[in-house]
């Protein structure tokens, strides 16, 4: 089946830094990733989809110059936190589309749990 | 936005089938009902999707109502494995695929 790595699985940070987090197809090629956080005994909350070679789309309310996308090639999107503050402390899980007779499907990767100081 | 409704919680004893329900009572012609489920600090696990008739697979059956407002998740033979938070989605194929999670019910499966 379709895979989804993460990494790394897990980041501290002190507050200020950024922080990239990456997110890899290993089996299949990804047109399209989503980036999804999630809060303690939260839901799951779309942050942004990021198309290979395209700027990304954010969902309302997330801020683009704080959370930078890039989609550059099929395999790899990456997420970069910039100015980590304590409040993006959060679980954070990416899904990339799947190809052919997986179209319609999504594959979520491990998650990073993201521990900002 | 979410479109579901699902209970916050469930118990079922282990071996039990366990019964999940779902609301989604605003649903489209064209939208699909998915379910996921996601194991404490992991990625949401794929396990079935339908439209309109029911569907089985190796890890579970997915009963439609035929007015399509409602569903259930069954798991036949619930396991200590099968705790997880269980989310129902629905969504329309092909457009972005965008995922929008609602509260999902967190199932505990009990020796």
């Amino acid at each position: 089946g379709a895979v989804v790595s993460q990494h790394p699985s897990r980041v501290i940070c002190k507050s200020g830094t950024s922080v990239k987090i990456e997110c890899r197809s290993l089996d299949f090629q990804a047109t399209t990733m989503f980036w999804y956080r999630q809060f303690p005994k939260k839901s799951l909350m779309l942050m942004a989809t990021s198309n290979e070679g395209s700027k990304a789309t954010y969902e309302q309310g997330v801020e683009k110059d704080k959370f930078l996308i890039n989609h550059a090639s099929l395999t790899l999107s990456t997420l970069t936190v910039t100015s980590a503050h304590p409040e993006d402390s959060s679980f954070y899980i990416c899904s990339a589309r799947g190809s052919g007779l997986t179209y319609n499907e999504q594959f979520f990767g491990p998650g990073t749990r993201l521990t900002v100081l | 936005d979410a479109k579901t409704t699902q209970p916050p919680s469930m118990d079922c004893a282990e071996g039990r089938a366990a019964n999940l329900p779902c609301n989604h009572s605003t649903i489209s012609g064209n939208e699909y009902v998915y379910w996921y489920r996601q194991i404490h600090s992991q990625g949401p696990q794929y396990i079935i999707h339908g439209l309109k008739n029911n569907e089985t697979n190796e890890m579970a059956s997915l009963i439609i109502t035929e007015d399509r407002k409602s569903s259930t998740l069954i798991l036949p033979h619930a396991t200590l494995r099968d705790t997880a938070v269980y989310y129902c989605i629905v969504r329309v194929l092909g457009t972005g695929n965008q995922f929008y999670f609602g509260t999902g019910t967190s199932l505990t499966v009990i020796p």
